[in-house]
């Protein structure tokens, strides 16, 4: 299995305008989460989702940040409008239930 | 949220040299995992201890639990160049899928 995939590995964009960061989770995996890993504030969860249907959003951070995951292979995270602040490197992860957690490679964006 | 606390925040060492690096939390946790993230990567999970007082050994890596189960730590042996990474520990929170990580300890080790 390729693990779980990610795009892309950088974006840089201007503020205010709409980012979209993509996720394929591993195949048969029924988890799938969203993190943000920051200097400041180490690796956060965002949300996450059980068989396609998301189960907590306490940590996305404003109304400005959407998650969807239309399919068992298919995940977005979307920021709408960007700002600085949003800077970071956004992960993707997934497992089976009882199993462990992979994670993908990261998408490193700057929001100038 | 429970916070953990890792320390130290960074580490710089030669090839050869012994470390150990801490992970303490100021309430009991039912289990807490450990992850190493290379440069450029995301984390890849090294070990799930879930027991008071548990050690496991994963080749040069020593991993220990508290007997109160608040703490933790990662003994490293010999270390080597391909050990650099951030280590992260992990707890899950209230039994959730919501896990909270430290913010890890930074490991150089120069050839």
């Amino acid at each position: 299995d390729a693990g779980v995939i990610q795009s892309p590995r950088h974006e840089v964009t201007e503020m205010g305008q709409e980012v979209t960061l993509r996720c394929k989770p591993i195949s048969g995996h029924d988890y799938l989460f969203w993190y943000r890993q920051t200097m400041m504030r180490g690796l956060e969860l965002l949300i996450y989702f059980n068989n396609n249907v998301p189960i907590d959003d306490s940590g996305m951070p404003e109304d400005r940040f959407s998650a969807k995951m239309p399919n068992a292979s298919f995940s977005t995270l979307k920021i709408q409008p960007s700002e600085p602040r949003d800077s970071a490197v956004y992960f993707c992860a997934s497992r089976q239930t009882g199993g462990s957690r992979f994670f993908g490679s990261g998408t490193q964006l700057s929001v100038l | 949220t429970q916070l953990l606390e890792q320390s130290p925040q960074f580490l710089s060492i030669q090839e050869g040299e012994n470390l150990t690096v801490y992970c303490n939390s100021s309430s009991v946790f039912s289990s807490l995992q450990w992850y190493r993230q290379e440069p450029g990567e995301g984390p890849v999970l090294l070990v799930t201890v879930v027991t008071g007082g548990e050690v496991k050994k994963l080749k040069r890596l020593t991993f220990q639990f508290g007997d109160a189960r608040k703490d933790s730590s990662l003994h490293i042996t010999a270390a080597q160049p391909g050990d650099t990474g951030l280590y992260l520990c992990a707890r899950s929170q209230g039994g959730s899928e919501k896990l909270v990580f430290g913010k890890g300890t930074k490991l150089t080790v120069n050839p």
